[in-house]
């Protein structure tokens, strides 16, 4: 159990529509990271933020956003969902310096 | 572009036997490098680390050596075991935090 806990586990919507996938913090842990995972590609780092400050950004689209919370859980919210966006969605949580990073069990998300 | 690549997408090593993976990078700016390993339907949990300022690190059956040189770096793992077959990614950082990860090994363990 690496303490990152993300909801839900399966998320099935269709093309079009806007879903939140949310992200619990290892306890302690300032920084907070999204990663993609399709299919046909590896781990993608998305978005960054320490302590509610968005920190990094990486390959995210603009149909995607994020944001982390006084309680320092996080959010992402992908909305105008199209097929592509299928994919397995992480979150990892990280102290300050050079430690490593802790990853969720992961969002599933299916657009049918 | 990929700036992390593992070459190798499998891995078939007889149980007791030592395991190799192997992970190259582009990016000299890389100043922390992690062995990540998953198993199906599970996140990637961490396994081993190395500083751009060392060598080799060791952990127990696990060591990861980097060649900064040929930018290279491996995940040693003697005695293999059943239990490490699993998908193995390799990921490097650099200041900002943000990791890149190479697209994986699959490592089978045979008893």
């Amino acid at each position: 159990d690496s303490g990152v806990t993300q909801t839900p586990k399966h998320l099935i919507t269709a093309t079009g529509q806007r879903v939140t996938l949310r992200c619990s913090p290892r306890s302690g842990d300032l920084s907070v990271y999204w990663y993609q995972q399709s299919l046909d590609q590896g781990l993608q780092f998305l978005i960054q933020y320490y302590n509610g400050e968005e920190r990094a950004k990486g390959n995210i689209l603009e149909r995607f956003s994020a944001q982390q919370f006084p309680d320092l859980h996080s959010e992402l919210n992908l909305s105008s969902l199209e097929l592509g966006d299928s994919a397995l969605y992480f979150c990892a949580s990280s102290g300050v310096g050079n430690q490593p990073q802790h990853f969720g069990d992961g969002t599933r998300l299916s657009i049918l | 572009d990929q700036q992390v690549k593992q070459n190798s997408p499998s891995l078939s090593v007889q149980e007791g036997r030592i395991s190799i993976l192997n992970c190259d990078y582009t990016n000299s700016m890389f100043d922390y490098f992690l062995w990540y390993k998953k198993y199906p339907a599970e996140g990637p949990t961490f396994l081993i680390s190395i500083s751009s300022i060392k060598d080799k690190n060791e952990d127990g059956r696990f060591t990861v050596f980097l060649n900064k040189s040929a930018k290279h770096l491996s995940l040693h793992i003697v005695p293999s075991q059943p239990g490490d077959s699993a998908v193995y990614f390799c990921a490097a950082e650099n200041q900002g935090g943000k990791l890149i990860f190479g697209q994986g090994t699959e490592l089978s363990v045979k008893p």
